[in-house]
């Protein structure tokens, strides 16, 4: 079935740094990828999504590119602040005999030192 | 905007017991809704999607016995934690879409966290 592989667990940074999230993904279709962000005791919060091969999506300073040759959808930002500690999910929406679901990837805890 | 409503926000319930917990759209006509978990520390696993007008397909490891999920109409649904046990705990997600729209993503609510006691 559908998956969803985040490499990193957690990371660790100073405000300032560059983020990368590592996001890939193994699909029978053509999905849609998506990025979330949720914070301690809150739901997950749509960042942005891409839907076919090159696109850029972005959102707060955060972006990825979906990559349909390496099946990757990474998230970068240039310059991190200790705000945007949170927990990342890199997620897949597609069509599975006949439903449209998402399929998250396990998550990223991002901790930023101020 | 499409925006999702869940409720209650927190509830605790005690071991053996059942919590029942609802999701509204509004905005929007929420014909597809799918209802997640995620328990303490892990990713959100996918717990059944429900279309209006047609059956409620459940995945693997999760039971219309153990979850009963209502879909009545295009704004609400609820879903009900049967025999709550402490492997039960953790944030319930519901998320709709709009099958009719192309392209539509689902909306996703502020979840409902349960805690088992």
């Amino acid at each position: 079935g559908d998956s969803v592989t985040q490499t990193e667990g957690q990371v660790a940074l100073s405000e300032e740094d560059f983020l990368t999230i590592h996001c890939n993904y193994s699909a029978s279709g053509y999905p849609a990828l998506f990025w979330y962000v949720q914070y301690p005791g809150e739901g997950p919060q749509f960042l942005f999504r891409a839907s076919r091969d090159k696109e850029k999506g972005s959102s707060r300073g955060f972006e990825a590119t979906y990559d349909k040759g390496t099946t990757s959808f990474h998230l970068r930002k240039a310059s991190v602040q200790e705000s945007d500690s949170a927990v990342y999910y890199c997620a897949l929406g597609d069509q599975v005999t006949g439903n449209y679901k998402y399929v998250f990837g396990a998550g990223t805890r991002l901790k930023v030192i101020a | 905007g499409a925006l999702v409503y869940q409720y209650p926000r927190r509830t605790i319930c005690k071991s053996g017991t059942s919590m029942r917990m609802e999701c509204q759209a509004v905005g929007f006509q929420a014909t597809s809704v799918a209802w997640y978990r995620q328990s303490p520390q892990k990713t959100f696993e996918l717990i059944a999607l429900s279309t209006v007008n047609s059956a409620i397909k459940y995945e693997q490891n999760f039971t219309q016995e153990k979850f009963p999920i209502s879909h009545p109409n295009l704004s609400f649904s609820s879903m009900t934690v049967l025999n709550a046990y402490l492997e039960d705990r953790g944030l319930y997600l519901c998320g709709a879409r709009d099958e009719g729209q192309a392209n539509s993503d689902y909306t996703f609510g502020s979840g409902t966290r349960l805690l088992v006691i």
